[in-house]
């Protein structure tokens, strides 16, 4: 069965940073797209970033751009978020979400990790 | 505020049929067949049921159904059921800056 597990969040000071992991699990991770999605507590869903197969392309929300860093490591089935100057309203549980097929962009996202938690605040 | 626009809540009871619209404009719902709907429970993580507009992923029931016109999709659900009863958001791909927009969500609760 599909697994995407996330990890990396906790409380953090505006201006911090943190890093994001999501592990997958019983697919051919190298052969999918992968994205970020996040919901601020109580609030809707937000795209935050996707990347590809092979790391090729990289998109980024304009919210988080050039704050926030998106990577995979393809040998490892992991991916990654690095944040970076982080502000009250990255609030969010962080989902990992899987592209519904493999070798591109699909712009729907078919399975989903359980989230993590990032909270900023002083 | 929400790219794409969703009434915040519909109800129905069980057994009756609701629809759910999403409208967007002609960079993203319009212009693109990419239109996706996601439903979730309180505490839990989306679960795509509805892809490119009318496509149900394997094991989705049929009684979930995708349209669109111009540019509002719409989400039809027939046959209510308890289990129903959740929040449902649109998303669609956008050729703006932004590769992916959602809606707002829509909170559907079965009387």
């Amino acid at each position: 069965e599909v697994q995407l597990v996330e990890s990396g969040g906790g409380l953090v000071k505006p201006g911090g940073s943190l890093r994001l992991s999501c592990a997958a699990s019983a697919f051919s991770f190298s052969s999918y797209t992968m994205n970020w999605v996040r919901q601020a507590p109580g609030k809707g869903l937000e795209w935050v970033s996707s990347i590809s197969s092979s790391s090729s392309y990289i998109h980024y929300a304009d919210s988080v751009k050039g704050r926030f860093t998106i990577s995979r490591d393809n040998a490892k089935n992991s991916l990654f978020l690095q944040m970076n100057s982080l502000r009250a309203e990255d609030t969010a549980v962080y989902y990992c979400a899987r592209d519904r097929d493999s070798s591109g962009f699909y712009f729907s996202f078919d399975y989903w990790g359980q989230g993590t938690l990032a909270t900023v605040s002083s | 505020q929400s790219a794409l626009t969703q009434p915040a809540s519909v109800s129905g009871s069980p057994g009756q049929s609701i629809t759910i619209s999403c409208t967007g404009t002609s960079s993203d719902v319009g212009g693109y067949n990419n239109v996706s709907w996601y439903q979730q429970h309180p505490g839990k993580a989306p679960k795509l049921m509805i892809y490119d507009v009318t496509y149900r992923p394997s094991g989705i029931s049929n009684r979930f159904s995708g349209s669109k016109s111009g540019n509002t999709a719409s989400l039809s659900i027939s046959g209510l059921q308890a289990e129903d009863e959740a929040g449902y958001y649109c998303s669609s791909y956008s050729s703006s800056t932004t590769l992916v927009v959602f809606g707002g969500g829509t909170k559907l609760t079965v009387l």
